[in-house]
């Protein structure tokens, strides 16, 4: 089955830096998505991308299909306070729908006063 | 817009207590879907439903059941609660099953099994 490997798993980072995190995967995926989850609530999409090599923005966020299409980055520029949460990569491969979605294992996002 | 609601919030169940987790979604949804999230691990599917009347068995399906008899419903049953059921439930849906449909997820369900 397809596997993910999401890192880092934490982040402790001061306000206003940037944020680097990435997911690989065992097989070559046609979809990556990244979803958002604060605390007490569901994941929330951030950005979905299709195409390997596909660069695509959402306000500060930045994500990359990777040219390989076994890996995805998302990029958050000058943090701040509500960034905190726990990101989620998510993607499949083939012809598979979405009962195939398979989801990183998630990044937590701390900001250091 | 509501999107999808997941009632209950929390909820505490003795081993081997039976109850529904509900889950609707007021987008005409055809996909519906029913994760669990434990520590240290990424979603994991129970059940799935392509449409009305239409329910497929996920990555974990033992221990539930599930039913679509609306679009707008798709409530997931624990037979006879475990302690290993305990988790977080998401219910979540998309426009159609097709791969890479973003899916809208509920606030969850925290079941605890003692």
């Amino acid at each position: 089955g397809q596997q993910l490997n999401q890192s880092p798993q934490s982040m402790f980072i001061q306000e206003g830096e940037d944020v680097s995190m990435n997911c690989t995967s065992s097989s070559i995926f046609n979809t990556w998505l990244w979803y958002k989850q604060d605390p007490g609530e569901g994941p929330v999409l951030l950005i979905a991308l299709y195409k390997a090599g596909e660069l695509t923005s959402n306000g500060r966020l930045t994500a990359q299909f990777g040219i390989t299409r076994k890996d995805s980055f998302l990029n958050i520029s000058a943090s701040i306070p509500s960034d905190v949460g726990i990101y989620f990569c998510a993607g499949n491969g083939g012809n598979f729908g979405n009962e195939k979605l398979t989801f990183g294992t998630g990044t937590r996002l701390t900001i250091i006063p | 817009n509501a999107g999808v609601t997941q009632t209950p919030k929390f909820q505490v169940l003795k081993t081997g207590q039976s109850m529904t987790l509900q889950c609707a979604q007021d987008m005409n949804h055809e996909y519906m879907s029913w994760y669990r999230q434990d520590p240290g691990m990424g979603l994991r599917l129970i059940h799935y439903s392509v449409g009305a009347g239409i329910t497929d068995q996920g990555e974990v399906p033992n221990g539930y059941n599930v039913s679509r008899s609306t679009t707008e419903d798709f409530p997931l049953r624990l037979l006879s609660a475990a302690p290993s059921q305990t988790s977080v439930y998401f219910c979540a849906s998309s426009y159609s099953r097709a791969g890479g449909q973003p899916q809208h997820f509920g606030d969850g369900t925290r079941l605890s099994i003692l």
